[in-house]
């Protein structure tokens, strides 16, 4: 069956970077892409960006370019999701989904992965 | 970017109530929306793709309707495991933005 599980909460400082892990399996990894959306506390969800395993390609949010990366590794089936220069905002949930290529949603998703960014 | 606006915000219903969200897009999507279904300490839950195809294992009671702009979601008879945040998602143009939630809450 179809899982996707991630890294676990991380606690970081104003300025530093965090790179979370998503593992899929159940499913050919390079067929799908992964999404990332975050929700900061009893907030609503923001789509953060997406990756297409199978090339690479990425569409990251515009508030975010600069300062994300995502990236696949095929051997492992893992996606990372790469946030530099934290701020107190970026405070959130992270979720990673599976999603395929065009209109298709993201149907599989992680149980999520708190980010606090505190001094 | 394309913005979602769902209705209302907050809403409160008694189980076997028929309850309808709305979900309006600021430029037309076709039929590229989803909607989704979040429980508190949760993911979100994809419900309906193409605004209107359930998802396999999603009850009969939820539908989903509308084209171009307007879209709803539509639950004919509120089950107790239902009361949860209702979020609609653009898939249409890049970036995938989301509706703000309508949490369905007990009356």
């Amino acid at each position: 069956q179809v899982q996707v599980v991630q890294s676990g909460a991380e606690v970081k400082k104003p300025g530093a970077s965090v790179k979370i892990s998503c593992k899929a399996s159940g499913y050919t990894f390079s067929s799908y892409g992964i999404s990332w959306v975050r929700q900061a506390p009893g907030q609503g969800l923001e789509w953060m960006g997406w990756i297409y395993v199978y090339n690479g390609n990425t569409n990251y949010a515009q508030k975010l370019q600069g300062r994300v990366t995502m990236t696949t590794d095929t051997a492992t089936s893992t996606a990372y999701m790469e946030l530099r220069n934290l701020r107190s905002d970026d405070t959130a949930v992270y979720y990673c989904a599976r999603k395929r290529r065009g209109v298709i949603p993201s149907d599989y998703w992680g149980q999520g992965t708190l980010v606090t960014v505190s001094s | 970017d394309i913005q979602l606006t769902q209705s209302p915000s907050f809403l409160s219903a008694s189980v076997g109530d028929r309850v309808t969200i709305t979900c309006r897009a600021s430029q037309g999507i076709s039929s590229f929306l989803a909607w989704y279904q979040q429980k508190p300490g949760k993911a979100p839950k994809l419900l309906i793709s193409d605004a209107s195809t359930l998802q396999s294992g999603v009850p009969s009671r939820f539908s989903g309707s509308g084209s171009g702009a307007e879209f709803t979601l539509t639950i004919s008879s509120l089950q107790p495991e239902d009361f949860a945040i209702y979020y609609c998602q653009q898939l249409n143009t890049y970036p995938l933005t989301f509706g703000g939630g309508t949490k369905v809450d007990v009356k």
